[in-house]
């Protein structure tokens, strides 16, 4: 019931294509899902977030899409680039912080 | 600003020996946590403080405690470290219904 599933758990894209991360969730009652970016040697940090009245939030080349249905929602970075080589995680909670419950993480690497 | 300020960034233990992890922010946030990050298991809650003089367990509090010692600072102390817990342990802080704000984390190892 308190888990996130992320996938995959690492990515390769070439330059200028779409990278596309998943997760799934359990527990119906979560109300908030944020996705996070983390730099090597840094803590992970917001990238964007949505919450369940809307199927999708874009913030420039990132857009969160959600599936109330499905339980599941996604990150997709269009026009992907080398900055964007990072660790991602999704995560769900009941509320808008503490009780977060993370996915596992996806390395995506942006070639050139 | 420096943000979410956390020492030392690396350390190295022997099993049964003691340390304390700092942490401090200067965004005048209410709640702050201790997380740890092992690979393939993404962050998990050690031990929360939504407010000053108040502390809750997260989901991994097992051989940690920690002290609010005042709005702006919260650490965790290993009392007797083991090698299980050699991870990678951030500290985050966030106002009531805003995004948690990361430090840079503190690699410890223990042998």
């Amino acid at each position: 019931q308190q888990q996130v599933k992320q996938s995959p758990q690492s990515l390769i894209v070439q330059k200028g294509g779409i990278s596309i991360i998943n997760c799934a969730y359990e527990n119906t009652a979560f109300d908030y899902f944020p996705w996070y970016q983390q730099f090597p040697g840094k803590g992970p940090a917001l990238l964007i977030a949505i919450r369940p009245d809307v199927s999708e939030k874009k913030e420039g080349r990132f857009t969160i899409s959600f599936n109330k249905s499905a339980k599941q929602f996604s990150l997709h970075i269009m026009d992907s680039q080398p900055g964007d080589s990072a660790t991602y995680f999704c995560a769900a909670s009941k509320q808008s912080n503490y009780q977060l419950i993370w996915g596992a993480g996806t390395k995506l690497i942006i070639k050139p | 600003n420096a943000g979410v300020t956390q020492t030392p960034k690396f350390q190295v233990l022997k099993t049964g020996q003691s340390m304390t992890l700092q942490c401090a922010q200067d965004m005048n946030h209410n709640s702050m946590y201790w997380y740890r990050q092992d690979p393939g298991m993404g962050l998990r809650l050690i031990y929360y403080s939504a407010s000053e003089g108040t502390t809750d367990k997260g989901e991994v509090p097992n051989g940690y405690n920690v002290s609010r010692l005042n709005k702006r600072e919260f650490s965790l102390r290993l009392e007797s470290a083991a090698p299980s817990q050699t991870s990678v342990y951030f500290c985050a802080s966030s106002a009531w219904g805003s995004p948690l704000h990361f430090g840079n984390g503190t690699r410890l190892t223990v042998t």
